[in-house]
Order: C-alpha cells, then sequence, then structure tokens
C-alpha cells in the first residue's frame, strides 16, 4: 500500500521560502496527481495544489507563491515563498485518487508543522 | 472559487444519538462531495464519496445525502469512537475547498 511522509523545517522565518518534500513508497507517481494539503486553526483544511506528469494546478489565493515539482519517481515537493505568520500550519502530501467520479484524498501522510516566525 | 459551509461547528452528543451534520455549496456541485473524518493527532480519513457512497470499511451507520447545494452527513447511532472532525470537501472544480468541519464532542 502507499505510503507518504512529509519532511522539512518545522521553522521558517518570515519573507523567507517555506520547502517541503514527499517521499511516497508502495506505489507508481504515474496516473495520479499528488497534492498538498494544510491545515491550520483559522483557516481549516485548505488545497494548496496538485501536480501529476500531465500537469499542475495551484490554489489561487496562494497568489503564485506556491510551487510543486515532481523531483524523482517517488518525490515531489512544495515551495511556497514569502511566507508570513499566516503560513504557519500543518502540511500534508496525499495521493489524489477517483472514487466514483469524485475526486478525494487518500492516503495522506502523517504532516509535518511548519511555523513562520523570527 | 466554491465556497462550503458546514454546520454546526460543534455539537455534543450522547453514544446512541442520532447525529446530523450538514454542509452547503456556494454553487451547485452536482454529487461531487466527499466527508472527512478526523481524529486528534490523526489524518482525514474518507467516510462517502460521491454524496452518498460510503467507502470500504466505514461501518453503516455513516450515511450521506444530497445534491446540488446542499448535503447530509448523518450518523446512526454515535459510538465512542465516533467523536471526531468531520469535514466535507467538493471535487467540482479547482481549488477542491473543504467545509470548516464539525467537531462531534461527548455530552
Amino acid at each position: 500500500q502507499v505510503q507518504l511522509q512529509e519532511s522539512g523545517p518545522g521553522l521558517v522565518k518570515p519573507s523567507e521560502t517555506l520547502s517541503l518534500t514527499c517521499t511516497f513508497s508502495g506505489g507508481s507517481i504515474k496516473n495520479y496527481y499528488w497534492t498538498w494539503i494544510r491545515q491550520s486553526a483559522g483557516k481549516g483544511l485548505e488545497w494548496i495544489g496538485r501536480i501529476s506528469r500531465g500537469g499542475i494546478h495551484y490554489n489561487p489565493s496562494l497568489k503564485s507563491r506556491a510551487t510543486l515539482s515532481l523531483d524523482t519517481s517517488n518525490r515531489f515537493s512544495l515551495t511556497l515563498n514569502s511566507v508570513t505568520a499566516a503560513d504557519t500550519a500543518v502540511y500534508f502530501c496525499a495521493r489524489e485518487v477517483v472514487l466514483g467520479s469524485s475526486v478525494a484524498f487518500d492516503p495522506w501522510g502523517q504532516g509535518t508543522l511548519v511555523t513562520v516566525s523570527s | 472559487d466554491i465556497q462550503m459551509t458546514q454546520s454546526p461547528s460543534s455539537l455534543s452528543a450522547s453514544v446512541g444519538d442520532r447525529v446530523t451534520i450538514t454542509c452547503r455549496a456556494s454553487q451547485s456541485i452536482n454529487n461531487y462531495l466527499n466527508w472527512y473524518q478526523q481524529k486528534p493527532g490523526k489524518v482525514p480519513n474518507v467516510l462517502i464519496y460521491g454524496a452518498t457512497n460510503l467507502q470500504s470499511g466505514v461501518p453503516s451507520r455513516f450515511s450521506g445525502s444530497g445534491s446540488g447545494t446542499d448535503f447530509t452527513l448523518t450518523i446512526s447511532g454515535l459510538q465512542p469512537e465516533d467523536f471526531a472532525t468531520y469535514f466535507c470537501q467538493q471535487s467540482y472544480g479547482i481549488p477542491f475547498n473543504f467545509g470548516q468541519g464539525t467537531k462531534v464532542e461527548i455530552k
């Protein structure tokens, strides 16, 4: 079964760049979208974006600050620049699946807390 | 963007109670609606997909209904392991927004 694990710094200074990596095992990068979602007390669950070999889509709310990339056959990354305290959240990576005809997220990584603070 | 509004934001209930959570979309999303359960310190897990379909392995006391803009998650006979936060999520269009969550607490 597919397992995902996020990694990256837990503390980022305001105005700097947040970089996270998701490594997965037990599956192929092909034929799926791979997704980043964050969760904060203030904004709940927020879909950041998705990437596949066929395309990339971002949440417009991030105002072009986010960049997704497929790094290797089992790793993908998120970069978020010009961070502020509002970007403090638990960041999850997840695989996008189609259940019936509805897009859902399963499985998820365990999540990694990123705090933006000087 | 399609906004998802859940109600209530929290509720208190007893074991055995029937619990209903609603989710409203800011525009019609047909049946492109999923429900997740999240327990403290854990990741969200899919309960219902396509508004009414029970995900494999999910107990039959969970059910979903609705289409268009108004949706409902019902737990028929609340169990101790059901105390958690529940989220709806639309998959009609990008961004795939979530509701703000409903926390189900023990009365």
